[in-house]
């Protein structure tokens, strides 16, 4: 996990409530993603950049949104969170583009999101 | 839609047993295709990636092998080690969907004493 932390960890917050998982890395790397993992359906992509300010979505982006402002930091926002929104929410970072075919990702250590 | 998937779903051996793991997509228009491991409550550790241009890749006791044909991967470890316990998956990259990686659901290892 060296160079990139998610924060906070572990939340348990209730249905319609706001939500804003933080992703910082240090390693000035321009490729930054958002991936949940759930049972039975692996991980998936939410939402990825590829600097500041540019952002896309990915496979499940429903529900959620993204700000880059600085290379370092890439938020994942709930609007409203929702049951179905309980997971464990994992950041990632490259160095290189997915296009390139060696784009290496790192992973951080994962926040785990309760919604009651 | 690119699906990934492993086989067996969970794996059990005795120490110093070398092993294969199994991942398989159904697209064979990929950029690359890659091998985590990950450890109850952790991130993802990538272990090995393979560009679309490669057949192998080997790390230490670990080699990966694609057949982007038969949209097969292979992950081999050679002389296992209980601390080589952890749930193993792979990853496609392919070409068409943006950049997305699709992910199989891992195999569970367990490496007994």
């Amino acid at each position: 996990d060296a160079g990139i932390t998610q924060s906070p960890r572990h939340k348990v917050t209730e249905t319609g409530t706001p939500v804003t998982l933080r992703c910082h890395q240090t390693e000035n790397h321009r490729y930054m993603y958002w991936y949940r993992q759930d049972p039975g359906h692996g991980l998936r992509l939410i939402h990825y950049s590829y600097g500041v300010k540019d952002t896309d979505k990915g496979e499940v982006s429903d529900g959620y949104s993204v700000s880059r402002s600085k290379t370092e930091d890439f938020l994942l926002t709930l609007e409203s969170a929702t049951s179905s929104q309980t997971s464990v929410y994992f950041c990632a970072i490259s160095e290189l583009g997915p296009r390139t075919g060696a784009n290496v990702l790192t992973f951080g250590a994962g926040s785990r999101l309760t919604v009651l | 839609k690119q699906e990934v998937t492993q086989i067996p779903a969970a794996l059990s051996v005795p120490e110093g047993e070398n092993l294969v793991l199994n991942c398989s997509f159904t697209d064979s228009a990929i950029y690359n295709l890659q091998w985590f491991r990950q450890d109850p409550g952790k991130g993802l550790t990538s272990l090995l990636l393979i560009q679309s241009s490669q057949r192998e890749q080997t790390s230490g006791r670990l080699n990966a092998s694609l057949d982007k044909s038969s949209g097969r991967s292979t992950l081999y470890i050679a002389a296992s080690q209980p601390g080589d316990s952890a749930t193993y998956l792979c990853a496609v990259l392919i070409t068409g969907g943006g950049n997305k990686l699709t992910f199989g659901t891992g195999t569970q290892l367990k490496v007994e004493l």
